[in-house]
């Protein structure tokens, strides 16, 4: 069984500080690897997405790849209120019949 | 831009009723998925469908039924419904190669009682 895992939090950051999230998987087929957000009540929603070895920055956002460790991590920048929620770590393989494996999500708390 | 369509949004069964819940978009993406949110779970696949014709069992299969009636509609059905069904329950889609993210409905709130 491919699994995902990210600490469930709630990980309390304060206002303006960096938010580190981790994520790990199992499955080293693994190609792409998705952050989401999930405000409460509400859909998820796709923040970055990441395949190469290394950072990817976009905005205040930066997500880092390593595929030898396999991990995933979403980093935060300048932290806001409305940066509170749940984050998503996904993973997905390239075989047609490879799903999009989620984990359990990590409740960001910013404080103001 | 109706993406990812689920109805209904909301509804309550009692137990043993059965129900359909239904989901269609309009990407033409050829996967497929049926998702249930349980607080402090994160998103457990229920089925997939990788194409029209096929599909998959996921993590949490039991209790339910699928039926991908063509590229647009994957439905999700509820024979005899169960206290433990009561869940938020999240269609979604994709396209199929790399760097391509699925695309979420809204999510339908059931309750089981």
């Amino acid at each position: 069984q491919k699994e995902v895992e990210q600490n469930s939090g709630p990980l309390s950051v304060p206002e303006g500080a960096i938010a580190s999230l981790n994520c790990t998987y199992s499955d080293r087929g693994s190609q792409s690897f998705f952050w989401y957000r999930q405000y409460s009540g509400k859909s998820p929603e796709l923040i970055m997405f990441i395949y190469s070895n290394g950072d990817k920055e976009d905005g205040r956002f930066t997500a880092q790849l390593n595929k030898a460790s396999q991990y995933v991590s979403l980093l935060i920048r300048d932290s806001q209120p409305s940066d509170s929620a749940t984050y998503l770590c996904a993973v997905n393989g390239m075989n047609r019949d490879d799903k999009i494996i989620f984990g359990k999500g990590t409740r960001l708390h910013i404080l103001p | 831009n109706a993406g990812v369509t689920q109805t209904p949004k909301f509804q309550v069964l009692k137990t043993g009723q059965s129900m359909t819940l239904q989901c269609a978009q309009d990407m033409n993406h050829n996967s497929m998925y049926w998702y249930r949110q349980d607080p402090g779970m994160g998103l457990r696949l229920i089925y997939y469908s990788a194409s029209e014709g096929t599909t998959d069992k996921g993590e949490v299969p039991n209790g339910y039924n699928v039926s991908r009636l063509n590229k647009r509609e994957f439905s999700l059905r509820l024979e005899s419904a169960a206290p433990s069904q009561t869940s938020v329950y999240f269609c979604a889609s994709s396209e199929h190669r790399k760097n391509t993210e699925a695309f979420f409905g809204q999510g339908t709130r059931l309750t089981v009682v």
